[in-house]
């Protein structure tokens, strides 16, 4: 089945910039989404289809998508942007949607 | 509003059976999919199953073997979803997500979720 690896954490400073990635065998070629869980909620999507943020979503989110990793930035942080951090894939061989472990992102 | 609201969740014994219910309101449901995704305590997010807007198509992983129906009815805007022969390491938040037309599409709204305990 296919694996989306993402690092367990990602710690920045207020107004710094945070990269999380999520790796996947080509995931180049398929179409990732991200999103955000703070503690307690539900998910919210911030990024789909590897680079379009949805109606509400700050424009310091973005997202990129190259051969083997995928990469949600996040700009100019904010104490606000604390939470788990998901990517999300269809992989059409399994038929089936995937999700990376996630990213605690820590603003310190 | 445009949300979707879970139910149906609570505590239950191993071998037994729970059905859980997933109401949207503020749009025009039978236009989406629904899936269903749960969370273990403290741990990351698992798709379930999938329902396409018109119940033409069911999916299911690969993990729950035959043990989870997903089911819909659009005159009552209401996904359910059947869980049987319940197991421990059932328990999770269960959360219905929605998506449009397509495979690709992102879960672009959830519920709140609804907790299921599996215990003796």
């Amino acid at each position: 089945s296919y694996v989306l690896t993402q690092p367990p954490s990602v710690s920045v400073a207020p107004g710094k910039t945070a990269r999380i990635t999520c790796g996947g065998n080509r995931i180049g070629s398929k179409s990732v989404h991200w999103y955000q869980q703070k503690p307690g909620q539900a998910p919210v999507l911030v990024i789909h289809y590897d680079t379009d943020r949805p109606s509400g979503v700050p424009e310091r989110f973005s997202g990129s998508n190259s051969e083997h990793t995928a990469t949600l930035t996040i700009s100019r942080v904010e104490a606000g942007d604390e939470a788990d951090y998901y990517c999300q894939v269809w992989d059409v061989s399994s038929a089936h949607w995937v999700f990376g472990g996630g990213t605690k992102l820590t603003v310190l | 509003q445009v949300q979707l609201v879970e139910s149906g969740g609570g505590v239950v014994q191993p071998g037994r059976s729970l059905r859980l219910s997933c109401v949207a309101t503020g749009f025009t449901f039978s236009n989406y999919g629904i899936r269903w995704v749960r969370q273990a305590p403290g741990k990351g997010l698992d798709w379930v199953a999938v329902i396409w807007y018109d119940a033409t198509i069911t999916y299911y992983a690969e993990s729950l073997k035959g043990r989870f129906t997903i089911s819909r009815d659009n005159s009552k805007n209401t996904v359910y979803l059947q869980m049987n022969s319940l197991r421990v390491e059932d328990t999770a938040i269960y959360y219905c997500a929605r998506f449009g037309t397509r495979n690709t599409d992102a879960f672009d709204l959830w519920g709140q979720g609804t907790l299921v305990t599996v215990s003796s």
